[in-house]
């Protein structure tokens, strides 16, 4: 088992430009969670599938972000015009259910995103 | 929403001394209690959780009481080693919660020898 797997490891932008991170969960895992991680705010929740539907995007910024997860096997997050405030490690988990209180998150080891 | 406070780090200690990590967290439901522990250049991963208030969670030397009266969730180890130099979260996750887990700020603990 390769654990979660996020593409790529880094990538710099340039301001606008727009950034597409990939992240290939644990298989059999039927949640993948984003969460944004800095120094300043520490881990923040962006959003969050279950069984490839959107269940929760509370934590998304509500322009420019989006998520989709078109089949088991992956998610992508796409950023638009990135802007040196969206230079963060990029963070997936997935996890057997979202529904239960006892569900372990499986990090990936994040996309280092850097906007010039 | 729920909310989680820890101990602001950095924190450096030398090695073979203790170790205590407060956690503190405010929930409307009744939580599981998770550490994560990061590594440098890793994603987080579990260190241990605990279900049940009263009960004791540990693993690797480290151990945590969930405290239901003091919604606190400290960590603990008796001695630390330079391999412990990490960042620790904190996160309560609501019964009731069917998304996602909130962390704390975490806290970064630099152990040297």
């Amino acid at each position: 088992n390769a654990g979660v797997i996020q593409t790529p490891r880094h990538k710099v932008t340039g301001k606008g430009q727009e950034a597409t991170l990939w992240c290939e969960p644990i298989s059999g895992h039927s949640a993948v969670f984003w969460y944004r991680q800095t120094i300043v705010q520490g881990l923040e929740f962006l959003t969050y599938f279950r069984n490839q539907a959107p269940i929760d995007d509370s934590g998304m910024p509500k322009e420019r972000f989006s998520a989709q997860m078109p089949n088991q096997s992956h998610s992508t997050l796409k950023i638009q015009s990135t802007q040196p405030q969206d230079s963060a490690v990029y963070l997936c988990a997935s996890s057997f259910s979202g529904g239960a209180s006892q569900n372990t998150l499986y990090f990936g080891a994040g996309t280092r995103l850097s906007v010039l | 929403g729920d909310s989680v406070t820890q101990t602001e780090g950095p924190v450096t200690l030398s090695e073979g001394t203790s170790l205590t990590v407060n956690c503190s967290y405010e929930t409307k439901q009744y939580p599981t209690l998770f550490w994560y522990v990061q590594y440098p250049g890793e994603g987080p991963q579990l260190l241990f959780k605990v279900p049940k208030a009263n009960e004791k969670g540990s693993n690797r030397g480290f151990e945590a009481t969930y405290n239901k009266e003091a919604t606190s969730f400290h960590l603990q180890k008796a001695s630390v080693q330079e391999s412990d130099s990490a960042v620790y979260y904190c996160s309560p996750l609501a019964s009731s919660s069917f998304s996602k887990l909130v962390f704390g700020q975490g806290t970064s603990l630099s152990v040297v020898p």
